[in-house]
């Protein structure tokens, strides 16, 4: 079955510090992996997206992802923390040959100033 | 920036009605989708829609769901007789084309549905 798991229902870091957010995938074939955003009361925000090339992708507000083939994972990463990026995120695979979005169950991200 | 919008962002109704949830894709993109989210629970793909019809479906779209895009900005979803389990945030997105590359998928707001 083609599936997405955060292991982390939330991830507490103090401000300035790195932070990574996990994810791993099971899909057949070569997946388009991806990271969302939610913030309250607002809709899924796009952060950044895996289809194919350098394993480090880079996206908005400073993150970054990596993707490793072997790990079947797309870990979310940010060198230095901000209280605004408190929010949950989501990862989502895309399975090949069809273009709908297979989500995890999200992490919450905590900041602490 | 454009977005999607959805309207109406908050509905209540009772359970067997029938409702009709709107978005407002992105004025240039060509397919359009409706995800749901029960409360505390994942985001779950229910339909995909390009050229007028239906892409692809998950389980959940059954008989009692339908999409029409009835003009040329309109997309919509009807719950024919809603029931408890109707419950949910349900999220319109839309993407450009998935020719070459990916493009991602830009979600709506939301619209919580509350059947009683």
């Amino acid at each position: 079955a083609q599936s997405v798991a955060q292991p982390e229902d939330q991830v507490n870091v103090a401000e300035g510090n790195p932070l990574t957010v996990k994810c791993t995938y099971s899909v057949s074939g070569n997946p388009y992996l991806f990271w969302y955003v939610q913030y309250p009361n607002r809709g899924l925000q796009f952060l950044l997206k895996y289809i194919t090339g350098d394993n480090l992708v880079k996206g908005s507000y400073g993150f970054e992802a990596e993707f490793n083939k072997s790990q079947t994972s797309f870990h979310l990463k940010k060198p230095s923390a901000l209280v605004s990026d408190s929010a949950l995120y989501f990862c989502a695979v895309s399975p090949y040959n069809t273009d709908k979005l297979i989500f995890g169950t999200g992490t919450r991200l905590q900041v602490f100033p | 920036e454009p977005e999607v919008t959805q309207t109406p962002s908050h509905q209540v109704t009772q359970m067997g009605q029938e409702v009709i949830l709107r978005c407002v894709p992105i004025s240039n993109h060509l397919y359009f989708y409706w995800y749901r989210q029960i409360l505390g629970q994942k985001v779950e793909f229910l339909v995909s829609f390009y050229n007028n019809e239906i892409s692809e479906k998950s389980e959940i779209f059954d008989d009692q769901f339908s999409v029409e895009r009835p003009d040329g900005s309109n997309f919509t979803l009807k719950i024919r007789s809603t029931k408890l389990e109707d419950s949910a945030m349900y999220f319109c997105a839309s993407s450009g084309s998935i020719a070459d590359s990916y493009n991602e998928q830009f979600f709506g707001p939301g619209t919580r549905l509350t059947v009683l």
